[in-house]
């Protein structure tokens, strides 16, 4: 059973508009949530987190959402620029500093 | 530079063979990870070692083997056991407590023939 869900396989955003990735999960024990940004043949790059005691967290054009109550993160752009383009994974950790991931979503920035 | 590097980045097997991924880091972590990346299905954790000689199996551990002698060094056997060996493989290492980050290398991508 997937602990950490991303619902959105993939969303296509205008340049400069703002980019909306969210992410759902069951556990309630995780206490930290990370946005991770992939390119293709590379590895994770990591953007974002968030504690689990907080509920927003920014850092420039990226800000991270934690609605507790509803098990549900989100991560904003703004604005979007098409070197966003990528795959963002959302991860949680639990026990022992392991994390575990969604399945991605695949933004694309069109310019 | 500090960072995570894995060796080979392409690979390809021929069914009923072994084969070893290598992954040293310098960032003087005592974690390290092993992940298997599949189309739609995200990072799946095989493996990790949170310290040198130690460690447990992760989610999707059948058909694979590690070993951590030295703490720089993590590598990862597909035996031929592992049904689906055909996949992107990312290691990672961390320090403990933070925030939980990861940082990756580069990636494997194994294909068997």
């Amino acid at each position: 059973d997937q602990q950490v869900k991303q619902n959105s396989p993939s969303l296509s955003v205008q340049e400069g508009r703002i980019s909306i990735l969210n992410c759902d999960y069951t556990n309630s024990m995780f206490d930290y949530f990370l946005w991770y940004k992939k390119y293709p043949a590379e590895g994770p790059t990591f953007l974002i987190s968030i504690s689990s005691i907080k509920d927003k967290n920014e850092d420039g054009r990226f800000t991270v959402f934690l609605n507790k109550s509803a098990k549900h993160l989100s991560l904003h752009i703004v604005p979007s620029q098409p070197g966003d383009s990528a795959v963002y994974f959302c991860a949680a950790r639990e026990d022992g500093n392991k994390l575990v991931f969604g399945a991605g979503t695949i933004l694309r920035v069109k310019s | 530079d500090g960072g995570i590097t894995q060796s080979p980045k392409y690979l390809f097997r021929k069914e009923g063979q072994n084969v070893t991924l290598s992954c040293e880091q310098n960032l003087n972590h005592d974690a390290m990870y092993w992940y298997r990346q599949d189309p739609g299905q995200g990072l799946r954790l095989i493996y990790y070692s949170q310290i040198v000689n130690d460690f447990q199996k992760g989610d999707i551990a059948e058909g694979y083997s590690v070993s951590r002698e030295k703490k720089e060094s993590f590598p990862l056997t597909v035996t031929s056991a592992q049904k689906n060996p055909t996949a992107f493989y990312l290691c990672a290492s961390s320090s403990p407590g933070g925030t939980g980050e990861l940082f990756f290398g580069e990636g494997s991508r194994l294909t068997v023939l």
